[in-house]
């Protein structure tokens, strides 16, 4: 079946131009999740939306980046004046309410953005 | 200091031997606690998950908790070039929820 599906694969752009990153979630998962990856480096949690409550943005680096998520369907993460430090992978991913104990969030194969 | 510190390596082991990877985290909030296998140009590909202390064995794979020591194992056993990948440790306080993750481990399996 499909999976999560992230557009666009690779964005290149100059210091100071916004960019707009979406993604995909498997069709029925009512939770999705924004994570960034530096080179090297583990996945950092960003936002998180579940269903129809308010998104949890704590781990929203500045108020240059924003999220939004049309209902359980399609997110777009935003990030506004782009820095150099901002270039990484960008992933997401999503998940359906946990079965039993287990919630099982499925990653898509991320966005790389290159700030020059 | 990193809530969860995981060697970023790269560990390098030839074919058929055990790879032996491990975290720690200073949260003792956490209960879930999971193993990720990415590629390279990849997303994450959840491999095993554990609540809370104990032991779970998939094929080749077992993954330990120790939450007294808050210290986490996987062990790949009989490994093959094809698990050449970085392995990343994840783990939550909630059964749902944003996931802290290791920085992981490169791993590189040679014939």
């Amino acid at each position: 079946g499909a999976g999560v599906s992230q557009s666009p694969s690779n964005k290149v752009t100059e210091k100071g131009k916004d960019v707009e990153l979406r993604c995909d979630p498997i069709s029925g998962h009512t939770a999705l999740y924004w994570y960034r990856q530096r080179l090297g480096q583990g996945l950092e949690f960003l936002i998180y939306f579940q269903g129809n409550s308010a998104p949890d943005k704590s781990g929203l680096p500045s108020d240059r980046f924003s999220a939004e998520r049309t209902g359980e369907s399609v997110s777009t993460l935003t990030i506004q004046r782009t820095q150099q430090e901002d270039s990484a992978v960008y992933l997401c991913a999503s998940s359906r309410p946990p079965s039993g104990l287990q919630e099982t969030q499925y990653f898509g194969p991320g966005t790389r953005l290159l700030v020059l | 200091q990193k809530e969860v510190e995981q060697d970023p390596g790269p560990l390098s082991v030839p074919e058929g031997a055990i790879v032996s990877l491990n975290c720690t985290y200073s949260n003792s909030a956490f209960q879930y606690f999971m193993w990720y296998r990415q590629y390279s140009r990849k997303g994450p590909e959840l491999l095993m998950y554990t609540y809370s202390s104990g032991n779970k064995e998939d094929g080749r794979f077992t993954a330990q908790v120790d939450k007294s020591s808050k210290y986490i194992s996987l062990f790949i056993r009989d490994s093959q070039p094809s698990d050449s990948a970085t392995y990343l440790c994840a783990m939550k306080g909630d059964s749902w929820g944003k996931l802290q993750f290791g920085a992981g481990t490169q791993v590189v399996v040679t014939p």
